[in-house]
């Protein structure tokens, strides 16, 4: 595997389950980042992590827990979820913290019914 | 606070025309970064430039190019003879440095999307 791997590609859960997603990158970056993607919506910024130390947290709902047990897994752990947080969720990975350019997995594509 | 707008919500193109898409940021801030990505129907973000702030000598990657100019704060992207493999959604960034912040914000623009018709 090379690049930023993500699973599943695609989800569809209903509001009372709870599931995860997964992130791995084999870049060996010591940064992970978690976004959301909506339709005509700019990409929001949900998680940073550095070292498996969470460094920004954008004001996201509390149905939404991340977690980084080393550097190059990713989760996102998922809870209660309401039809709006259906979107596509990207991982990234970046060498370091400032002015690095991110690497991005294909997405998680989630319908929360 | 931090902006990039790309104003070409959708561009039209046919195979082989040039085609330049725009993005315009705003930042206080004197040290930053630009980016710019593509999107293709798969999803996956694409990295394609970064380039400092201090560094506005333009570049040119095969049939990509890019015009930075910080007098007019603008980060432009130029895909000459355009193909059909072109076709994507692409999204100029913005990051900037913040002593003691510690975090990589990347500010996103909305997006510009491509069609190139065969």
């Amino acid at each position: 595997e090379t690049g930023v791997t993500q699973t599943p590609r695609h989800l569809v859960m209903g509001m009372t389950n709870k599931k995860s997603l997964k992130c791995e990158q084999h870049l060996g970056h010591n940064a992970m980042y978690w976004y959301k993607q909506s339709a005509k919506k700019p990409l929001e910024l949900m998680f940073v992590y550095s070292l498996e130390e969470r460094v920004e947290n954008n004001s996201v709902p509390s149905r939404f827990s991340p977690e980084c047990p080393n550097s190059s897994h990713l989760f996102l752990h998922l809870h209660t979820l309401q039809p709006e947080d259906s979107a596509l969720y990207l991982c990234a990975s970046s060498q370091g913290l400032t002015g690095y350019e991110q690497y991005f997995g294909p997405g998680t594509r989630l319908t929360v019914t | 606070a931090q902006k990039v707008t790309q104003a070409q919500t959708e561009i039209s193109v046919v195979e082989k025309e040039d085609v330049t898409l725009d993005c315009v940021y705003e930042t206080r801030d004197t040290t930053y970064y630009l980016f710019w990505y593509k999107q293709p129907p798969s999803g996956e973000l694409v990295f394609l430039i970064r380039r400092n702030s201090f560094d506005e000598q333009n570049e040119i990657s095969g049939r990509y190019s890019w015009n930075f100019q910080k007098s007019t704060s603008s980060f432009n992207f130029t895909i000459t003879a355009s193909q059909v493999v072109d076709s994507a959604v692409y999204f100029c960034a913005l990051s900037e440095v913040r002593l003691g912040a510690g975090a990589n914000n990347l500010f996103f623009g909305t997006g510009t999307r491509l069609t190139v018709i065969p």
